[in-house]
């Protein structure tokens, strides 16, 4: 089947400017994760996703940062007045939350690049 | 000091050799992951576990729950196994379940020649 796609792949934009990044999770999970890797750093967790219950934002760095999910499908992670820092790969997660313990599948990534 | 440390940071091995890479964790876990990073970016999980010893193909995760310590071991490495491989630790936080926020290590990097 199908595993979690992100779009756009790569996307280059101008200081300032507002984007907006896009996951499919696998068709089933409930779960979803966005993290950020800057250029070799680990991945740094930003918000998770569990059905309709209220998402965890306490990794989201500031407040020019928000994601949305409707329902168990797509999420948007849109980042406002984008700045040089933000240029990182962002990638999104998915999980079948089924108890203890649960693994997630990753997508290919966006690669974002602010100049 | 990071709460998952990975040992070494890098690596580079001939093929064939034996290798293995390590993960120290200073909290109480539920569960702790072992994933594989692609040089073109993407992840997928190898691992994961608990307790004891898991075994795929020719791939070995270990963990000593009291020592707080995992270990990834590659038998015969081969040049398709360079990667980025990451730890990743699921606290405990009472309750079924545990924490559903990983806290993952900075990765060790694999170079394996031919």
């Amino acid at each position: 089947g199908a595993g979690v796609s992100q779009s756009p792949s790569n996307k280059v934009t101008e200081k300032g400017k507002d984007v907006e990044l896009r996951c499919d999770p696998i068709s089933g999970h409930t779960a979803l994760y966005w993290y950020r890797q800057r250029l070799g750093q680990g991945l740094e967790f930003l918000i998770y996703f569990q059905g309709n219950s209220a998402p965890d934002k306490s990794g989201l760095p500031s407040d020019r940062f928000s994601a949305e999910r409707t329902g168990e499908s797509v999420s948007t992670l849109t980042i406002q007045r984008t700045q040089q820092e933000d240029s990182a790969v962002y990638l999104c997660a998915s999980s079948y939350v089924s108890g203890s313990p649960y693994e997630q599948y990753f997508g290919p990534g966006t690669r974002l690049t602010v100049t | 000091k990071n709460e998952v440390e990975q040992s070494p940071q890098n690596l580079t091995a001939q093929e064939g050799e034996f290798i293995t890479i390590n993960c120290s964790y200073s909290v109480g876990i539920s569960a702790l992951h072992w994933l594989q990073q692609h040089p073109g970016g993407g992840i997928v999980s190898l691992f994961m576990l608990s307790s004891g010893k898991k075994k795929h193909g020719r791939l070995i995760a270990t963990i000593n729950i009291q020592e707080k310590h995992s270990s990834l071991h590659i038998t015969a490495s081969h040049p398709r196994d360079s990667a980025v491989y990451i730890c990743a630790v699921r606290r405990s936080s009472g309750g079924s379940g545990g924490s559903y926020i990983p806290t993952f290590g900075r990765g060790t990097s694999l170079i394996v020649h031919p």
